[in-house]
């Protein structure tokens, strides 16, 4: 099974800041990668699919990159309502796909 | 308005069984793959099964293999999973979530665009 670690597991940022966090695969799993959102108390939401291919109705602070077996969100300019936690999940054995752990991002 | 809605969870007791449904609605259910995954409690995500758009194939983390049944009714536009020999780990909120592709330079990207708000199942003696 392809495994998918992010880093770091939390941050705590401030309102404006830029924020990055890293995926990395086990293996070379190309662009085959997708980011999620998931706010507290509510369902997962798509951000970016294909490494980089933003979902529609995503703001363009989002912004993601990355290939092989790492990759890379950013957050140009962290607004309030981006207090959430983040997930990459690899799409290249699809169906039999993996998340990473998460990134909380909270308030500092 | 496109939207998937669970129902079926709650609390059982280790051993026992549950069957959750995913009730579609606001796009043709025919036309696409679908995906439970669930989520412990203060846990990450877990890909738990698949299945695909006419439900001649279908998937499962080795976690749940032999013990979970996806499935499909077109008729009813719904999902289901079948869960028996519940274990305490299989505690979670469990997610159906319907499955994308997109084609782009040749390639097929998949991903899960829409989210149902989940169902939770508690196994507990």
């Amino acid at each position: 099974d392809i495994q998918m670690t992010q880093s770091p597991s939390s941050l705590s940022a401030s309102v404006g800041d830029r924020v990055t966090i890293t995926c990395r695969a086990s293996q070379n799993i190309y662009s085959f990668l997708n980011w999620y959102q998931q706010k507290p108390g509510r369902s997962p939401k798509l951000l970016i699919f294909a490494a980089s291919t933003l979902q529609t109705g995503v703001p363009p602070r989002f912004s993601a990159s990355g290939s092989g077996t790492e990759f890379i969100l950013t957050i140009s300019s962290l607004q309030p309502e981006d207090f959430a936690t983040y997930y990459c999940q690899q799409s290249y054995n699809t169906p039999r796909s993996t998340f990473g752990g998460g990134t909380r991002v909270e308030i500092k | 308005e496109v939207q998937l809605v669970e129902s079926g969870g709650g609390v059982v007791r280790p051993g026992g069984s549950l069957r959750l449904s995913c009730a579609t609605s606001g796009f043709n259910f025919d036309d696409y793959d679908f995906t439970w995954v669930r989520q412990g409690p203060g846990k990450g995500l877990e890909w738990v099964s698949s299945i695909n758009w006419n439900g001649g194939r279908t998937t499962y983390a080795d976690s749940v293999k032999g013990r979970f049944t996806i499935s499909r009714d077109s008729a009813e536009k719904s999902l289901y999973l079948q869960m028996n020999s519940l274990g305490v780990e299989d505690t979670a909120l469990y997610y159906c979530a319907r499955h994308r592709r997109q084609v782009v330079e040749g390639y097929h990207y998949y991903y899960m665009d829409v989210w149902g708000r989940g169902a939770t199942v508690t196994v507990s003696s």
